[in-house]
């Protein structure tokens, strides 16, 4: 069965600063992964999503991440944060029918 | 609609009682999943359908835990005998065919307390 890593669960940071969240995955089949956002209040929403080709994916609002088979890595990164990013950030991994998500991380900015 | 939608947006209810959570899929997803947020767990999958296909149990927690879906739309899942473990937010989720590679488009959830 397929697993997901996240560390640095709680992540405060000040507007304009950048952001790095980690992802490790364990799965044997073909790998594809996700970054979901949950925004006070609202529901799951696709960031990115990475399945095949260029291993440095770009998704919504500024985010990118980049894929590293070597290091079962799919780290997210946005260069400079807004106040409106504060949300938990889920990575997921695809295999057998289902996503197994990480445990999230909260990132909150500080305006 | 628009997007995935559920209901109850909430339900509270009483230990021992059942419970069933609808889900309304988007038009034309043949795939349809239910997944559970719970603080100690975090997000976990119970159940899949494709199609008309016998649906992927595998994740259900208990045989409490049951699920249909009618028409190859509209999802219910229902847990019987409700125990205050239970209490989580139900998510459900529909892609366009079920490939791995398909986004998977979450609804708001059902937020259950079981008192």
């Amino acid at each position: 069965a397929q697993s997901v890593s996240q560390h640095n669960h709680h992540v405060i940071l000040s507007e304009a600063a950048s952001l790095e969240l980690g992802c490790n995955y364990s799965y044997g089949g073909t790998v594809n992964l996700f970054w979901y956002v949950q925004y006070p209040g609202q529901h799951l929403q696709l960031l990115l999503k990475y399945f095949s080709g260029d291993p440095l994916v770009k998704g919504i609002k500024g985010f990118e991440a980049e894929f590293i088979k070597s290091k079962f890595s799919f780290n997210l990164r946005k260069p400079s944060v807004q106040w409106s990013d504060t949300a938990e950030y889920f990575c997921a991994v695809e295999g057998n029918n289902r996503l197994a998500f990480g445990k999230g991380n909260q990132v909150v900015v500080i305006p | 609609g628009a997007g995935v939608s559920q209901s109850p947006s909430n339900k509270v209810t009483e230990k021992g009682k059942d419970v069933e959570l609808r889900c309304d899929p988007i038009s034309g997803h043949t795939a349809l999943y239910w997944y559970r947020q719970s603080l100690g767990q975090g997000l976990e999958f119970l159940i899949y359908f494709q199609g008309n296909s016998a649906p992927d149990k595998s994740g259900l927690p208990s045989d409490r835990f049951s699920a249909e879906r009618t028409g190859g739309s509209v999802s219910t899942l229902t847990i019987q005998r409700t125990q205050q473990e239970d209490s989580a937010v139900y998510l459900c989720a529909s892609s366009l065919s079920g490939s791995g590679i398909d986004t998977q488009y979450f609804g708001p959830g059902t937020r259950l307390t079981v008192l």
